[in-house]
């Protein structure tokens, strides 16, 4: 079955300080995997987009990692602002019949930065 | 910069009414998408389109139906609102390559 997990759920973190969130997936065969930031009440932005090739990508204090041995990823978050406090959703993509693209999400990591 | 506008921020209904959401695009993508959000359970499919009066049911395409008359339209359609629709739909845009561009939205309560 083509799952997506991602842990920890919610996660609270001070202001300045680095965190981590993790995605562990099922998915086959695997396509891509794309790291979104949703704030509340609003569409999921995307922050970064990884191929099976790829082991680190980065978009400013987001470096999203890769490895498709384990079917792990990880979104890491250096110096933490205010602004960082949304929802992060895992999507991976994986290609299905006929040429077309299939997306499973996970439920996404709720982030609170705190002063 | 993609742009996928939906209709509605908000929207407050009855049960028993039919309920039209409108999401249009402008970058001439061929797929559209409508899911919707519920907490604890993340973005679940409704329905998708890949081309123009095409249309394919997601996961959860019961008590819901769609429109695509014209490429840069996807309309969901609630033909009689129940409590448990209340929900946040969010409408995306694709081409045939990887990036998927969402809406912001449309938070709609039925009472």
């Amino acid at each position: 079955k083509n799952q997506v997990e991602q842990s920890p759920q919610s996660l609270i973190i001070l202001e300045g300080k680095n965190c981590t969130l993790q995605c562990n997936y099922t998915v086959s065969p695997f396509s891509n995997l794309r790291w979104y930031k949703q704030d509340t009440g609003r569409g999921p932005v995307s922050l970064t987009i990884m191929t099976f090739s790829e082991n680190t990508k980065s978009n400013g204090r987001y470096t999203a990692t890769l490895d498709a041995d384990t079917k792990q990823s990880s979104l890491h978050i250096t110096a933490s602002q205010l602004s960082d406090s949304a929802s992060y959703i895992c999507v991976v993509t994986r290609l299905s019949g006929a040429g077309s693209y299939q997306l499973t999400f996970g439920k996404g990591t709720k982030l609170s930065v705190i002063p | 910069d993609v742009k996928v506008t939906q209709s509605s921020r908000y929207l407050v209904k009855r049960t028993g009414e039919k309920v039209f959401l409108e999401c249009v695009q402008d970058m001439d993508h061929e797929n559209m998408f409508w899911y919707r959000q519920d907490p604890g359970l993340g973005l679940r499919l409704i329905y998708f389109s890949y081309d123009v009066k095409m249309k394919e049911k997601g996961d959860i395409p019961e008590g819901y139906s769609v429109s695509r008359e014209k490429k840069e339209r996807f309309s969901l359609i609630l033909e009689s609102a129940s409590t448990n629709q209340t929900s946040m739909y969010l409408c995306a845009s694709r081409t045939s390559g990887y990036e998927q561009y969402f809406g912001p939205g449309t938070r709609l309560t039925v009472t």
